[in-house]
């Protein structure tokens, strides 16, 4: 079974904090690992995606940190707002038309 | 501008009662279509996609089933509902493969008794 693993399960950060979420996964031909938002009720959306061959990703806020040796991941969410709250999923894909969600992080922003 | 719809948007129903569900794309020709399955709480597993009309693949037995008989529509469906199928289901689009963005539609919960 290919696993993604995330962790914490949950976080809570102040507003204008950095949230930090950690992804790890076992499959070495993983090679595009996108971040998902959901919000209760919802279904998911996506917020930003790594290919193997770069470290780092940014958008706006929202920066994901590769580490292809160690098969981790990292998304670092600065400024944190409350509508931020939400559950995050790391995915992964090979060159398959199959994708392997993590087991999700639920953020919560405090104001 | 695409949209996706699902229907029904909730289903209460029986252990052992048949059920279908559908997902409708507007706006976008042949696209790559995925159903997913989320427990409460927990996280998505992807159970069927297709890229094709009339064409299925399957990625997880759930004794559930899907077909594509239209280019814009996806269905899944099973003869019999067992209590492990209670869940959120999710339909999802790309433009060409699961690399491409997915855009997920709005879901249907159900609750099987």
């Amino acid at each position: 079974q290919q696993q993604v693993r995330q962790s914490p399960q949950s976080l809570t950060v102040w507003e204008g904090e950095t949230a930090i979420l950690n992804c790890s996964y076992e499959d070495s031909t993983f090679n595009y690992f996108p971040w998902y938002q959901q919000f209760p009720g919802e279904g998911p959306a996506l917020l930003i995606s790594i290919r193997s061959v770069s470290d780092k990703k940014e958008d706006g806020r929202f920066t994901i940190f590769f580490n292809k040796r160690e098969k981790k991941l990292s998304l670092h969410i600065t400024d944190s707002q409350p509508g931020d709250s939400a559950t995050y999923f790391c995915a992964a894909s090979a060159n398959t038309n199959k994708v392997v969600f993590g087991t999700g992080t639920r953020l919560q922003v405090l104001p | 501008a695409q949209t996706i719809h699902q229907w029904p948007v909730a289903e209460i129903k029986a252990v052992g009662s048949p059920l279908s569900l559908g997902c409708t794309i507007k706006g976008k020709s042949s696209p790559n279509l995925y159903w997913y399955w989320q427990a409460t709480g927990g996280t998505l597993q992807q159970l069927f996609y297709s890229i094709t009309v009339g064409q299925v693949e399957s990625v997880v037995q759930l004794n559930l089933s899907a077909s594509r008989p239209k280019d814009d529509q996806f269905i899944l469906s099973t003869e019999k509902l067992l209590l492990s199928h209670s869940g959120f289901y999710l339909c999802a689009w790309s433009r060409d493969w699961v690399q491409d963005t997915q855009y997920f539609g709005p879901g249907t919960r159900l609750l099987v008794l």
